[in-house]
């Protein structure tokens, strides 16, 4: 299995929802990441989990909160999100490599979110 | 601040034709240069580049890196409508626990018959 799954593929929610996206991987990938991608603009890296512990958070909004339940999968839990907050989500995992260094992100389909 | 930079930002060719895209960086602890491929959802992994002066080759694809110079660029060859996609260039760092990726803005191909 070499693909990164997202589910749902698209979600629409008011700005008093809470909502979660999943992402999942089978490749045994110990990094996985959270990005944020408007129309025309390139990924925004959000969120970074290295062996299930988070590494790297980009400032991003406590609006947002990732969660890694284990080393297959990672949730992004979404509430009183804002219409700004509309974009596409890219989940992606990488491969740690024996020198310490970090191969190349396979990336999920996404899922777009549109919030009313 | 971690800066990649895609020149052109867009380009329209003939199927046939030869194209060259380039990526330039400035990225503190550089570990990699990748190229994606994006087209309507996620994009697709073409090509990691972490030692300069060796080209990598797919098909049609290749791609050199510059260490000294800090760049890169991707060639294609005998370009396809299929070819016509949003190429994104992205440089690895490693912050000692994790990769983190900058992306360009990317370049917008557009191939026509």
């Amino acid at each position: 299995d070499t693909e990164v799954t997202q589910t749902p593929k698209h979600l629409v929610m008011g700005m008093t929802n809470k909502k979660s996206l999943k992402c999942e991987q089978h490749m045994g990938h110990r990094a996985m990441y959270w990005y944020k991608q408007k129309a025309k603009k390139p990924p925004e890296l959000m969120f970074v989990y290295s062996y299930e512990k988070l590494s790297i958070n980009e400032s991003v909004p406590s609006r947002f909160s990732p969660e890694c339940p284990n080393s297959s999968l990672l949730n992004l839990h979404l509430h009183a999100l804002q219409p700004e907050d509309s974009a596409l989500y890219l989940c992606a995992s990488s491969h740690k490599t024996v020198l310490g260094s970090y191969n190349e992100q396979f990336f999920g389909p996404g899922t777009r979110l549109t919030v009313l | 601040e971690d800066k990649v930079v895609q020149s052109p930002l867009s380009l329209v060719v003939h199927e046939g034709d030869t194209v060259t895209l380039n990526c330039s960086y400035e990225v503190t602890n550089f570990r990699s240069l990748l190229w994606y491929k994006q087209e309507k959802k996620a994009p697709t992994f073409l090509f990691m580049l972490t030692s300069s002066g060796i080209e990598k080759k797919s098909g049609r694809l290749s791609s050199i890196l510059d260490k000294k110079e800090l760049f890169s660029i991707l060639n294609i060859t005998a370009t396809q409508t299929g070819d016509s996609a949003v190429y994104l260039c992205a440089v690895g760092a490693n912050t000692g626990t994790a990769s983190k990726l900058t992306f360009g803005t990317g370049t917008r191909l557009q191939v026509t018959l």
